[in-house]
């Protein structure tokens, strides 16, 4: 089956930046997606980016994408406090195990 | 309606009784999709509907579990026979086909206990 792998914990300072990596299998995927669980919430999209884009800024949120080598990343800048979440890649419907962040003030 | 919902909430089951789980999507939501989310575990992915039907099912772990859609709205997912290793939160989803930039709509999910 197609497998979405990401690294489970991420522990940062408050200010510094958060890098959220992310390999996945299926190359057909028009867009790749950041969902981002905060406690007892559900999941909510945080950002996407089409396939034929390397490169997608949105605020705090850049998202890289190395189609060669199915590799995706999240880069959150000046990581605040409210950061501190579960963050999901998703391509197509397949989801990675996510990765928690906790950000330390 | 206004967003992915989601019944019960909560439901605590004995071992071996059989449960359903509803979802009703957003209005207009052609796609639907069910998950399950362990404790520590990621989103498992069990099926997805296009209208009514189902073209992947393939994530269902085992024959206890069906899932069905009518009307292209509302989904059950029913699981018989019940195991402790079903305990889990259970999330419905819902998209446009199409409209991928938007991704998924998710419900607030049902957490399943069984006892």
């Amino acid at each position: 089956g197609e497998d979405v792998e990401q690294s489970l914990f991420l522990s940062v300072r408050e200010g510094d930046s958060s890098v959220i990596n992310c390999t996945y299998t299926d190359s057909s995927s028009t867009y790749l997606y950041w969902y981002k669980q905060e406690p007892g919430a559900g999941l909510q999209l945080l950002t996407y980016i089409f396939s034929n884009m390397d490169m997608k800024q949105d605020q705090r949120l850049t998202v890289l994408l190395n189609k060669k080598d199915k590799h995706l990343s999240l880069r959150i800048a000046d990581t605040q406090t409210g950061d501190s979440a579960i963050y999901f890649c998703a391509d197509n419907m397949r989801f990675g195990a996510g990765t928690r962040l906790t950000v330390k003030p | 309606g206004a967003g992915v919902s989601q019944s019960p909430s909560n439901k605590v089951t004995e071992k071996g009784k059989d449960v359903e789980l509803r979802c009703d999507p957003i209005s207009g939501h052609t796609a639907l999709y069910w998950y399950r989310q362990s404790l520590g575990q990621g989103l498992e992915f069990l099926i997805y509907f296009q209208g009514n039907s189902a073209p992947d099912k393939s994530g269902l772990p085992s024959d206890r579990f069906s899932a069905e859609r009518t009307g292209g709205s509302v989904s059950t997912l029913t699981i018989q026979r019940t195991q402790q290793e079903d305990s889990a939160v259970y999330l419905c989803a819902s998209s446009i086909p199409g409209q991928g930039k938007y991704g998924y709509t998710f419900g607030s999910g049902t957490r399943l206990t069984v006892v």
